[in-house]
């Protein structure tokens, strides 16, 4: 069984401020994605990331796939009220039929 | 383009009663995946369907089945509902078989009672 584990669990912080999510797990995948949930609505892919070290950028997103594929993070730059929402992590194995999530990072930006 | 829709949004259901859940693919998507999340959880996956057969399973029991329709339209069934189903249920559609890139609809709220 594939577990991703992700810390946070909860985060709250001063719009302007810059913040970290980790996702972590004892599994190698063979790409990472991460997410992003609001409140009535399904999640949304942010970013797919599947090389060992790769690091993408969205905006005042920077996200980071582990060298050895069991890791992620998500850094948010000056943060945002409309960034408040929950992020899940997932990873694929090339095999299977599903995504495993992670347990997400409830995010709450105040303004 | 359309998105995945779903239905109904909202439901309450008794402990013992059956659920059927609804899910419209985007449009070109031939593979849809249902994904159970919790209150304060990630999404946990059901099962996937492609080209109208069950062709992947997470560990739900058998009480949980589900249908694809020429249309790739798909419904979700549960029986014997349980307290513990009580759940957002998501439905995600994408292009071919496999994880890949999922676009998920809003969700069905069911609440057991």
């Amino acid at each position: 069984t594939q577990l991703l584990e992700q810390s946070p669990q909860f985060l709250s912080i001063q719009e302007g401020e810059n913040l970290t999510v980790y996702c972590n797990s004892s599994s190698v995948f063979s790409s990472l994605q991460w997410y992003r949930q609001e409140p009535g609505e399904g999640p949304v892919l942010l970013v797919t990331v599947v090389t060992g070290g790769e690091v993408k950028k969205l905006k005042r997103l920077t996200f980071q796939f582990g060298d050895a594929r069991k890791d992620s993070s998500l850094h948010i730059t000056a943060a945002q009220t409309g960034d408040t929402g929950l992020y899940l992590c997932a990873g694929a194995i090339r095999s299977a039929r599903q995504l495993t999530f992670g347990s997400g990072t409830q995010l709450t930006v105040l303004p | 383009e359309t998105g995945v829709t779903q239905s109904p949004t909202h439901l309450i259901k008794t402990r013992g009663q059956q659920v059927t859940l609804r899910c419209s693919s985007q449009s070109g998507h031939n593979t849809v995946s249902w994904y159970q999340q919790a209150l304060g959880q990630g999404p946990q996956f059901i099962f996937q369907y492609y080209r109208e057969e069950e062709n992947g399973r997470g560990n739900f029991p058998p009480r949980f089945s589900g249908l694809q329709f020429p249309n790739y339209s798909s419904e979700l069934n549960v029986n014997a509902l349980e307290l513990d189903d009580s759940a957002l249920y998501l439905c995600a559609s994408t292009l071919t078989s496999g994880a890949n890139v999922l676009t998920f609809g809003a969700g069905s709220r069911l609440t057991v009672l």
